[in-house]
């Protein structure tokens, strides 16, 4: 049971690249969600998914976008990348469990932008 | 304002000692789910524990418990008999609503550092 992958690991890209952070959970799972993780910031909401074809912005969503065509995944886009996006970024999935809502996370990509 | 506040950056404590994280909210809905992830050095997040806005008991699990002081807006995590493996940054996090909107919020996190 893999749980949620991220694809890739590690990333560097130079100012203005673009590219897709893949995140896929195999809980069949109705919510997804993009963090990004900073020193000193804990983690913070980038976009996030409460279904299949909808998406909506959390706290942080300037210079990203986001796809869910399949329940199962989740896609990050970077269309410019800046060094400001240089962060560790997670994924997470989470469903009706319970009485909560508990997030299964990813293990992350290391994204440097120089 | 911030939604999550952790207002301790680095803790101590001895091994086998009990320890209080301290972790206050901020939030005017009166359904919302308050969490805990234990993040070690290798950088995944594992999740700790939970806390509804309508639970009457504050939840265990295991050598954790959530302190829930709804009045204050406080959720603070006790860990008891400490272990040297309980070493990383905790995050304390909330969940708005009844989960039609479904937005996490973190703190800062706190760095706890058991002692042997």
């Amino acid at each position: 049971n893999a749980g949620v992958t991220q694809t890739p690991k590690f990333r560097v890209l130079k100012t203005g690249q673009s590219m897709t952070l893949l995140c896929a959970q195999d809980m069949n799972h109705e919510y997804m969600y993009w963090y990004r993780q900073d020193p000193g910031m804990g983690l913070r909401l980038i976009h996030y998914s409460v279904g299949e074809g909808t998406t909506a912005k959390g706290e942080v969503p300037d210079g990203y976008n986001v796809s869910r065509l399949k329940k199962q995944n989740f896609l990050l886009g970077l269309e410019s990348a800046a060094p400001s996006q240089t962060s560790v970024y997670f994924c997470a999935s989470s469903s009706w469990r319970g009485v909560s809502y508990e997030q299964y996370f990813g293990p992350g990509t290391r994204l440097t932008v120089t | 304002a911030q939604k999550i506040t952790q207002t301790q950056p680095g803790m101590f404590v001895q091994e086998k000692e009990a320890v209080t994280l301290d972790c206050t909210y901020d939030t005017s809905d009166p359904s919302y789910g308050l969490f805990w992830y234990k993040q070690p050095s290798s950088g995944e997040m594992i999740f700790l524990i939970y806390q509804g806005s309508y639970d009457q008991q504050n939840a265990t699990e295991g050598r954790y418990s959530l302190n829930f002081q709804k009045a204050r807006k406080s959720a603070n995590l006790v860990i008891s008999a400490s272990q040297l493996g309980d070493s990383a940054m905790y995050f304390c996090a909330m969940r708005e609503g009844d989960g039609t909107g479904n937005q996490f919020y973190f703190g800062t996190g706190t760095s706890l550092t058991v002692i042997p």
